[in-house]
């Protein structure tokens, strides 16, 4: 069975603009969450999806969302780029939903904000 | 707020020892307290997860202990190998979850 995907693996982006991450979960997993890890903050929750709906969010700003398909792909957009939001952005699916649920990591999108 | 505090940063252990890595957690509501590894250039990996049910969970050399009342858990690796070489994180979850900063773990030759 065919892990979680990430594309792209790499982006640079200047301040300002926007980016557009996407995750394809492992075959028949309906959650999909999303973390930003750096080497200060550490492993950070984004939010989670889970059929469609967005279940829960951590504490980031309104620049960061998210959204996901029927096919339970899930796409993260970060808005008006700022330096420090350069990190691993990592995407995780489970069956269930929760973050209680066992969860499987993707290899992360590396992004840099110049 | 909700923290997960995680000790040591970094662990230097020889082939063969064991190595602990333990965590605290504030939030009483807590459930589930997975643990991941991250080798350099990929996404964490769960090796072995325990719900607040359970005090303790074996699987091979690994095994976790959780202690619900003081809000800790730990990790223990047995006869650890080079490829046991990774940062390790630990994690508590109820309907969010909140990861600790991290082990770096060197298995000394």
């Amino acid at each position: 069975k065919a892990g979680v995907t990430q594309t792209p693996r790499y982006l640079i982006k200047t301040r300002g603009q926007q980016v557009t991450l996407s995750c394809s979960p492992i075959s028949g997993h309906r959650s999909v969450s999303w973390y930003q890890q750096t080497p200060g903050q550490g492993l950070q929750f984004l939010f989670e999806y889970f059929s469609e709906t967005q279940r829960n969010k951590g504490n980031f700003p309104g620049r960061f969302s998210g959204r996901q398909f029927s096919n339970s792909r899930s796409e993260m957009n970060v808005s008006t780029l700022e330096l420090g939001d350069s990190a691993l952005y990592l995407c995780a699916s489970s069956w269930g939903q929760g973050v209680g649920d066992t969860q499987y990591f993707g290899p992360g999108t590396r992004l840099t904000v110049l | 707020g909700e923290n997960v505090e995680q000790h040591p940063s970094t662990l230097s252990v020889q082939e063969g020892d064991s190595a602990v890595i333990k965590c605290t957690y504030s939030d009483s509501a807590s459930n589930y307290f997975p643990w991941y590894k991250q080798e350099l250039g990929k996404g964490p990996q769960l090796i072995i997860d325990i719900r607040s049910n359970v005090g303790e969970k074996k699987d091979q050399r690994i095994a976790v202990t959780l202690n619900k009342t003081a809000k800790h858990f730990s990790l223990h690796i047995t006869e650890t190998q080079p490829e046991d070489s990774a940062v390790y994180f630990c994690a508590a979850s109820d309907d969010k979850i909140i990861f600790g900063k991290g082990t770096r773990l060197h298995i000394l030759p």
